[in-house]
This record gives structure tokens, sequence and C-alpha cells, in this order.
């Protein structure tokens, strides 16, 4: 348990679909990130949120929507997604640059 | 951001000691660099962070040589759960450095 918890752990959806992924955290970090991790691939940076504020959009298509209502929240609006979406999503948090707690990720596949 | 480079894959055997080097020759002033380990779909977990000489806790050792053109983490005695991915990052404090830039990883595998 990391203090960093993702819901749902599992998630199959429609291309046509929309859902969210939500992340939260009571560890009193003020930066949360969105990663993404392909098969047998690095960690890729989505999003980074510093105060409630969006600082890093790592070129990501639109079709993935962050929102940060509040420092202990993040959720990753998805719509129209394509099959190479296909990944497990992770979120982790931080106080500022010391080191990130990761949740347990959600394993998305877009059919 | 500093960029990173380590090898990509390491074999070991149960109770060596592994010990795995990355190379970050643009490190900044305010770097630190820190090393993270993953298992197979689970979220990368921090294991230590250092930013000179020599730090050691109950899992780990990093080392740091003077230039911090590099770091070495030490893993004393691996057992067959330690077989993962283990990451170098290099970041400076605060919010304009905490991209956590993940690279490649190095694959250890710990054979019985």
């Amino acid at each position: 348990e990391t203090g960093v918890t993702q819901t749902p752990r599992h998630l199959v959806m429609g291309m046509t679909n929309k859902k969210s992924l939500k992340c939260e955290q009571h560890l009193g970090h003020n930066a949360m990130y969105w990663y993404k991790q392909s098969a047998k691939k690095p960690l890729e940076l989505m999003f980074v949120y510093n105060f409630k504020e969006q600082t890093e959009n790592n070129s990501v298509p639109s079709r993935f929507s962050p929102e940060c209502p509040n420092s202990s929240h993040l959720f990753l609006h998805l719509h129209t997604l394509q099959p190479e979406d296909s990944a497990l999503y992770l979120c982790a948090s931080s106080q500022a640059d010391r080191e990130a707690f990761f949740g347990q990720g959600t394993r998305l596949t877009v059919v | 951001l500093a960029k990173t480079t380590q090898p990509i894959s390491m074999d070991s055997y149960e109770g060596q000691e592994v010990n795995i080097t990355c190379s970050h020759n643009n490190i900044a002033t305010n770097d630190y660099i820190t090393w993270y380990q993953q298992f197979p779909s689970q979220g990368p977990r921090f294991i230590i962070q250092g930013y000179k000489t020599k730090v050691t806790n109950e899992v780990a050792s990093l080392f740091i040589p003077a230039d911090r053109k590099s770091s070495t983490l030490s893993l004393p005695r691996v057992s067959l759960s330690d077989t993962a991915v283990y990451y170098c990052l290099v970041g400076g404090l605060g919010a304009a450095g905490n991209k956590l830039t993940f690279g490649g990883g190095t694959r250890v595998l710990v054979k019985p």
C-alpha cells in the first residue's frame, strides 16, 4: 500500500465509449502525475500537476483529458480511444521533486 | 533534463551482489539521483535517492562519484524476488524540475 489509490484496476472499453480513471492520494503531496506504460515499454509521462495546475502535457492526444479538482484527486477522462491506447495507466504523487509514490495502475483494454 | 543511460539487462544469481551503473553526463547542480524498482503490472517503487558520495538504506546502497556523472545502485545478496526492472532518474527540486521522466531501465533477472 503506497498511499496512492487508483480505480478501477481493470477497464475494458469500446472505441466509442467515455470513461474516467481516478487517482486519490492522502499523503499531503502537491504534485500528481499520469503515466502510460505499454507492453514491454518504459513509462511515458503524460501529465504533471503541481498545486492543481497542469505544468506538463507531454504531447498527449486530446482524447485523453486530465482533471485535477484538488491536490488529492486526479482524473483521466477517456473518449474515442484507439486500440493502441491499451496500456497500464499509472498515477503517482510526490512532494515537489522528492520520491514519487505510485498507484497500482489501471489496466486499460480498448476493443 | 539530464538524460540517463543504463544497461538494458543483467543476470545474477541468488545471494550475489548486483551493481547497476547509470550514466548521467549532463547532470545539473541541483539534480538528485533516484532509483525505482518495478515489478510487472505494478507501479514503480522508490528504492533510494542521493545527491553525492554514498547513501545506504535497508534495501540498497547508492554510490555517486565526485563528478556525479554516474551512479551505481548496489543490491546486496539478491533473491529471486528482486527480479524486476530498475530505473535511474535524475531531476532537480521544485516544480520546474519534477517531470520524473523514466528511461528504459535495467531488467534484472535473478536466477536460482
